[in-house]
């Protein structure tokens, strides 16, 4: 069985611009969330998505934003890059409906580097 | 805040047990504990839950106090391939993201 998995690896982008980060859930996975694990802040939770509706966000601002399609494919966007919105950019996905024992599956990752 | 508090770093040597403690003092009834572990250049990978009585996988055992204030996961044989940073994790039955907080760093010498 696939896991999960997330484009690109790795993503330079310099300050001001966008970036667009993609996930894949396991298949017959709904629920996909995103967290960021900046250096030294540890892993902070950033967006929940299930049955394509934002279920819940994390304390970031909204230039943080995305959305999920149809096939529970998820994109996050970030708009407006910073340099602390450097950091390893981490999916993961669950079950159905999402609940407080739903084992998450996470990504590998995708590095993003704001130079 | 992730209202768990975890000792920093621990070390054990290889092929014997690790026991890594955690302590959630304020945990409600509803509270499910978790363990994650993340290992260097990869995402967190399940380990473990439980609510109230032990728990025992193929990857590891969780022991939870009888007053569920703290808890303890244990690795019956450890390799070089569990040195990683563990995570525990209280979940309430109205949260569904994970929060983290700093974790064990668990060093395995060989």
């Amino acid at each position: 069985e696939a896991g999960v998995t997330q484009s690109p690896t790795h993503l330079i982008k310099t300050r001001g611009q966008q970036a667009t980060l993609r996930c894949s859930p396991i298949s017959g996975h709904t629920s996909v969330y995103w967290y960021q694990q900046a250096l030294g802040l540890g892993l902070q939770f950033l967006l929940w998505y299930d049955e394509g509706e934002e279920r819940n966000r994390g304390n970031f601002p909204p230039r943080f934003s995305g959305r999920q399609f149809p096939n529970y494919s998820s994109e996050l966007n970030v708009n407006a890059l910073e340099l602390e919105d450097s950091a390893l950019y981490l999916c993961a996905s669950s079950l159905p409906g999402g609940n407080a024992y739903n084992e998450q599956f996470f990504g590998p990752g995708t590095r993003l580097t704001v130079l | 805040d992730a209202k768990t508090t975890q000792p920093n770093s621990m070390e054990s040597n290889e092929e014997e047990p690790v026991h890594l403690p955690c302590n959630h003092s304020t945990i409600s009834g509803t509270d499910y504990i978790h363990w994650y572990r993340q290992l260097p250049s990869q995402g967190p990978e399940y380990v473990i839950h439980g609510l109230t009585s032990n728990v025992n996988n193929r990857m590891a055992s969780l022991a939870i106090a009888e007053d569920r204030k703290s808890s303890t996961l244990i690795l019956h044989r450890a390799t070089l391939r569990d040195a990683a940073v563990y995570y525990c994790i209280r979940t309430g039955a109205g949260s569904y993201q994970l929060t983290f907080g700093k974790g064990t760093k668990l060093s395995v010498i060989p």
